[in-house]
């Protein structure tokens, strides 16, 4: 079955205590993405990658990490993470397909941040 | 990125259709425009997409105009599982940021 996995569904964590969202697709994507997603403010994306080696930061990149270095994975990296990065997070992707570029969605991970 | 505008929130009742428009002035001239549907706690999944004229598939169907500045998408006979934020998307597919917006959310009562 085609699909994003995100893992951990759901996690509680530290100020300052490292962690990292892993994200796999089995669809032999070229682009990957993360997103937040707040109360009132919508889907804020974090950063995105159009391929392996290629990261660029999206509109709200500030404390995260991003590493691409096979096509299927783009973990989530959060250094020194802290309590306004509490949020629900999202990891997609989609062929390179030019305008018809089309966004398949992991389930979310919810990460609490204390 | 062509910006969107949507309506905050719809209501409607099980049985009716509705239409949900999207403003989008500064497209340009590559832009798709895509839809996307999310229920709460799941992430977003694609609806429909188009580029001009009209375009149906078995969920819904999506009006544009000559002038492609907005777009309607339209949900036949919707029920109560319709109840989700509807976003609307203009881009040319990838090669930069996108943003989502805060999209619409349709709330379908009995």
């Amino acid at each position: 079955e085609a699909q994003v996995t995100q893992n951990p569904r759901y996690l509680i964590t530290v100020t300052g205590k490292k962690l990292t969202v892993t994200c796999s697709q089995n669809m032999n994507h070229e682009y990957m993405s993360w997103y937040r997603q707040d109360p009132g403010l919508g889907l804020r994306q974090i950063y995105y990658s159009m391929n392996v080696e290629v990261t660029d930061k999206g509109d709200v990149p500030e404390g995260y990490k991003v590493s691409r270095k096979e096509k299927r994975n783009f973990p989530l990296i959060l250094e020194s993470p802290s309590p306004n990065q509490t949020s629900l997070y999202f990891c997609a992707s989609s062929k390179n397909d030019g305008p018809k570029n089309i966004q398949y969605f992991g389930a979310g991970t919810r990460l609490s941040v204390l | 990125l062509a910006k969107t505008t949507q309506p905050i929130s719809m209501d409607s009742y099980e049985g009716q259709e509705v239409n949900i428009t999207c403003s989008h002035n500064n497209i340009a001239t590559n832009d798709y425009i895509t839809w996307y549907q999310q229920f709460p706690s799941q992430g977003p999944r694609f609806i429909i997409q188009g580029y001009k004229t009209k375009v149906t598939n078995e969920v819904a169907s999506l009006f544009i105009p000559a002038d492609r500045k907005s777009s309607t998408l339209s949900l036949p006979r919707v029920s109560l599982s319709d109840t989700a934020v509807y976003y609307c998307l203009v881009g040319d597919g990838g090669y930069s940021t996108l943003t989502f917006g805060k999209g619409t959310m349709l709330l379908v009562s009995p």
